[in-house]
């Protein structure tokens, strides 16, 4: 069975300070990965994805995620944060055996003046 | 183009009352998906349609839930009768392929429904 394991479910930092939201998945066959970022009230929208080739994805607002195929994960990095980047962020695997898409539990990042 | 509609926005209503939630996809889109977010399941996806035929809605939790896409512009989520373990926001998400693998999935805004 194929899952996705954020293994934060809240994350403080100072502004200005780098984060990293973890993500995991398990899966035994080619996967597509995706992060999304859901702001207060409002519905999820894409950060960045890997379909193939760079394993360095970057994306919007300054995000940028690494996959790394042999720990099975594909981390969300971000060097500086902002206050904006307060939010819940979903890091998400479709698998390439079926239509199948499945979404993590979710991070939320709250960035501290 | 104005992103995925829903309606209502906001819904409160009494436990055993039918409820009828609303999406509009984005003009073109292939694919279309309803999801329930709630804090303690997080983002589970309910069902979700192609080319406005359901594919897999092996997440409906129950009988009570059922949802139609009569046509490529409009789509529908029903609750009959409603429970107050039903309380989430529910959001539809469309996508501009028939192959959702590596598409982006554009969400709306949600609809919070409050099942008293």
């Amino acid at each position: 069975a194929q899952s996705v394991t954020q293994l934060d479910s809240q994350v403080p930092v100072f502004e200005e300070a780098p984060v990293e939201l973890r993500c995991n998945y398990s899966s035994s066959v080619s996967v597509y990965l995706f992060w999304y970022v859901q702001y207060p009230n409002q519905g999820l929208q894409l950060l960045l994805k890997y379909l193939s080739g760079s394993t360095l994805v970057k994306g919007i607002n300054g995000f940028e995620a690494e996959f790394n195929k042999s720990q099975t994960s594909f981390h969300l990095r971000k060097p500086s944060v902002h206050i904006s980047d307060t939010a819940e962020y979903f890091c998400a695997v479709s698998v390439n055996t079926g239509n199948q898409f499945y979404f993590g539990t979710g991070t939320s990042l709250t960035v501290i003046p | 183009d104005a992103g995925v509609i829903q309606s209502p926005r906001h819904e409160v209503t009494e436990m055993g009352q039918e409820v009828t939630l609303r999406c509009k996809p984005i003009s073109g889109h292939n694919s279309l998906f309803w999801y329930r977010q709630t804090m303690m399941r997080g983002l589970e996806l309910l069902i979700y349609f192609n080319n406005n035929v359901p594919i897999d809605d092996s997440g409906m939790p129950e009988d009570r839930f059922s949802a139609k896409m009569p046509n490529a512009s409009f789509s529908t989520l029903k609750i009959q009768p409603s429970e107050p373990r039903d309380s989430a926001v529910y959001f539809c998400a469309s996508s501009p392929s028939s192959t959702v693998l590596y598409n982006e999935q554009f969400f709306g805004p949600g609809t919070r429904l409050t099942v008293l």
